[in-house]
């Protein structure tokens, strides 16, 4: 079972509204991710949680704020976000288990939240 | 510096042709993962295929296959008797470092009925 699920699949949102994206995984993997994806281009990393620690943040603005409460949930908290913040956030999550690198690892991705900021 | 290209923005291709899908890369590691994702219409990425780089050989699973060239830093995908649920954006990517998945541009396929 590969699944991560992510909620909402759409979410419309004013500029100064607060709103969260969440995502779940029961694969047992211990790093997640969060990606951006506008129209027409490849996803864009934005944070990645290893063993509920944040490890990389790919210089996001802060109006962005991951939470990673545990090893399956994985948040994306929203606040006053723009307009060009549209676009399709994926999460995704991969194996890694502590002590053992491997650069190989697959990341499997859920089906997405579609964001619109008005 | 890292790279993938897919130099094939979009495809188009009636139903039952045979397609092939290039992706070429650029690393000076010597350990690297290749990937190919499909992005349905829906939004999710599937996995399709890992290639570690010291395995060269082709890889065949139903009608996707997928040929993998050192030589020519190329991992082109071939999908035989297209089908029109094959539809979709196709991502080729390049795994060097633990975390970080660098992913080319995209390959729009659609097949026509």
């Amino acid at each position: 079972d590969t699944e991560v699920t992510q909620t909402p699949k759409h979410l419309v949102m004013g500029m100064t509204n607060k709103k969260s994206l969440k995502c779940e995984q029961h694969m047992g993997h211990r790093a997640m991710y969060w990606y951006k994806q506008k129209a027409k281009k490849p996803p864009e990393l934005m944070f990645v949680y290893s063993y509920e620690k944040l490890s990389i943040n790919e210089s996001v603005p802060s109006r962005f704020s991951p939470e990673c409460p545990n090893s399956s949930l994985l948040n994306l908290h929203l606040h006053a976000l723009q307009p060009e913040d549209s676009a399709l956030y994926l999460c995704a999550s991969s194996r890694s288990p502590k002590g053992y690198h491997f650069k190989g690892e697959t990341q499997y991705f859920g089906p997405g939240t579609r964001l619109l900021v008005l | 510096a890292q790279k993938v290209t897919q130099a094939q923005t979009e495809i188009s291709v009636v139903e039952k042709e045979d397609v092939t899908l290039d992706c070429v890369y650029e690393t000076r590691d010597t350990t690297y993962y290749l990937f190919w994702y499909k992005q349905p219409p829906s939004g999710e990425l599937v996995f399709l295929i890992r290639r570690n780089s010291f395995d060269e050989q082709n890889e065949i699973s139903g009608r996707y296959s997928w040929n993998f060239q050192k030589s020519t830093s190329s991992f082109n995908f071939t999908i035989t008797a297209s089908q029109v649920v094959d539809s979709a954006v196709y991502f080729c990517a390049l795994k060097t470092s633990y975390d970080k998945v660098i992913f080319g541009p995209g390959t729009s396929l659609s097949v026509i009925p």
